[in-house]
């Protein structure tokens, strides 16, 4: 079974529909993130938490929210959709320990559209 | 701004030839740098780093060269093969910023047979 697993994989919503993904692990690490990918611009993170009660905004958080509901589930929402947050996003988990190197380990994406 | 630029796009190669993929960065408090690879309809998956106090890094056919006063680094591959086509990005970090990544826009390479 995958360590960071997201759901769905694919979604399609109209515009001004709340929406949620969710991403959930078993790896056991504290520190989770979501990025989006856009062409061109690589992965930008949206918000990351280093433990449930630790919550932080990334460089593009503007229409997003999230909510850590254990060590192992963090879910991103986006209150009322628009067609620029068309994007394939993604978890992603690290381990304290290894911070060392800042290597993180990504989940399978989840692509969303917003027509 | 990107702190962080892949400026190659794209990269076409031989199979058996070198992969080179070049990285330039702006901020010089990074202190780590990362490859990643990723394949369509999957995360990215790590693939190599190296700290900021070293100028190259080996695992197998993958070196990571890092040039400070450059802002470079630069990733070699040899031999490629057909499996190494994918997207690779670059991806730096500030450990007193909290381990958070800044990742370039990729360079998809193509490996032909």
């Amino acid at each position: 079974d995958a360590d960071v697993t997201q759901t769905p994989r694919n979604r399609i919503t109209k515009t001004g529909k709340r929406i949620m993904l969710e991403c959930s692990q078993t790896k056991g690490h504290d520190r989770m993130y979501w990025y989006r990918q856009d062409p061109g611009l690589g992965l930008r993170l949206i918000y990351y938490s280093f433990d449930v009660k630790d919550i932080n905004k990334g460089e593009i958080s503007d229409g997003y929210s999230v909510s850590r509901q254990a060590q192992a589930k963090f879910s991103l929402s986006l209150e009322s959709a628009i067609p620029n947050q068309t994007a394939l996003y993604f978890c992603a988990t690290s381990d304290e320990d290894r911070a060392g190197s800042g290597e993180q380990y990504f989940g399978p994406g989840t692509r969303l559209t917003v027509t | 701004d990107q702190q962080v630029k892949q400026n190659s796009p794209s990269l076409s190669v031989q199979e058996g030839r070198i992969s080179i993929l070049n990285c330039d960065y702006t901020n010089s408090m990074f202190d780590y740098f990362l490859w990643y690879k990723k394949y369509p309809a999957e995360g990215p998956t790590f693939l190599i780093s190296i700290s900021s106090i070293k100028d190259k890094n080996e695992d197998g056919r993958f070196t990571v060269f890092l040039n400070k006063s450059a802002k470079h680094l630069s990733l070699h591959i040899v031999p490629s093969q057909p499996g190494d086509s994918a997207v690779y990005f670059c991806a730096a970090r500030v450990k007193a910023a909290g381990n958070k990544l800044t990742f370039g826009g990729g360079t998809r390479v193509l490996v032909k047979p």
